[in-house]
């Protein structure tokens, strides 16, 4: 079936550092959601590219959907962007099935 | 505001209840979704709809039924509630280019 394959499923970073998460898709996906859940559980959306490249603060996230993948990057890591970040992707045209990948938990040390 | 708004936000049966998760959404869109979210795993689809009177199946249908009675309104069915549908559950909609929307979730617990 249709899969979203998200790394790595746990990371641990140093404030000020960096790094990126990926996810690897087994089909052609039209679009990409990302997403950073917090400690209440809310799906906090971070990025939605159907598309290139979306900067904001800190993070920015790619796209590429003629290689199926996209990534997120996070710099200068802060405490409170621990957390346990998803990408969800929406399947096909003609088909809005969104899947997610299984979630990387990210999280930052002092 | 564009909103999806899941109720109850908690809900505790028993093994055998009938529970019924509601979702609105206020943003005009055509899609619906209905998602579980278990430790270990990302969420995963058990149901979404394209518009009223519609229903398509997820990837893990099994135990539950949907009914899209408006644009507005998903329901979530468990006739039979069994400990292993303990989980978060979420709500999201969508529309033609536009990123989902979710809400905030339902958490549920079968004993």
């Amino acid at each position: 079936g249709d899969q979203v394959e998200q790394s790595p499923s746990a990371l641990s970073l140093h404030e000020g550092t960096g790094s990126a998460l990926r996810c690897n898709f087994t089909t052609t996906m039209r679009a990409v959601q990302w997403f950073q859940q917090n400690s209440r559980g809310s799906l906090i959306n971070l990025f939605y590219l159907a598309s290139g490249t979306k900067e904001n603060g800190r993070l920015k996230s790619t796209f590429n959907s003629k290689e199926s993948y996209s990534t997120l990057h996070i710099r200068d890591a802060q405490l409170e962007d621990s957390g346990t970040y998803f990408c969800a992707a929406e399947v096909n045209y003609g088909n809005e099935k969104i899947t997610f990948g299984a979630g990387t938990k990210l999280t930052i040390k002092p | 505001e564009a909103a999806v708004t899941q109720s109850p936000r908690n809900k505790v049966t028993v093994t055998g209840g009938n529970v019924t998760l509601s979702c609105r959404q206020t943003n005009s869109h055509n899609y619906m979704y209905w998602y579980r979210q278990d430790t270990g795993h990302g969420l995963r689809l058990i149901h979404y709809s394209y518009g009223a009177g519609n229903l398509q199946i997820g990837d893990v249908p099994d135990g539950y039924k949907a009914t899209r009675t408006t644009q507005e309104d998903f329901f979530l069915l468990l006739e039979l509630a069994s400990p292993s549908q303990t989980s978060l559950y979420f709500c999201a909609s969508s529309g033609d280019s536009q990123a989902p929307l979710f809400g905030e979730g339902t958490r549920l617990s079968v004993l």
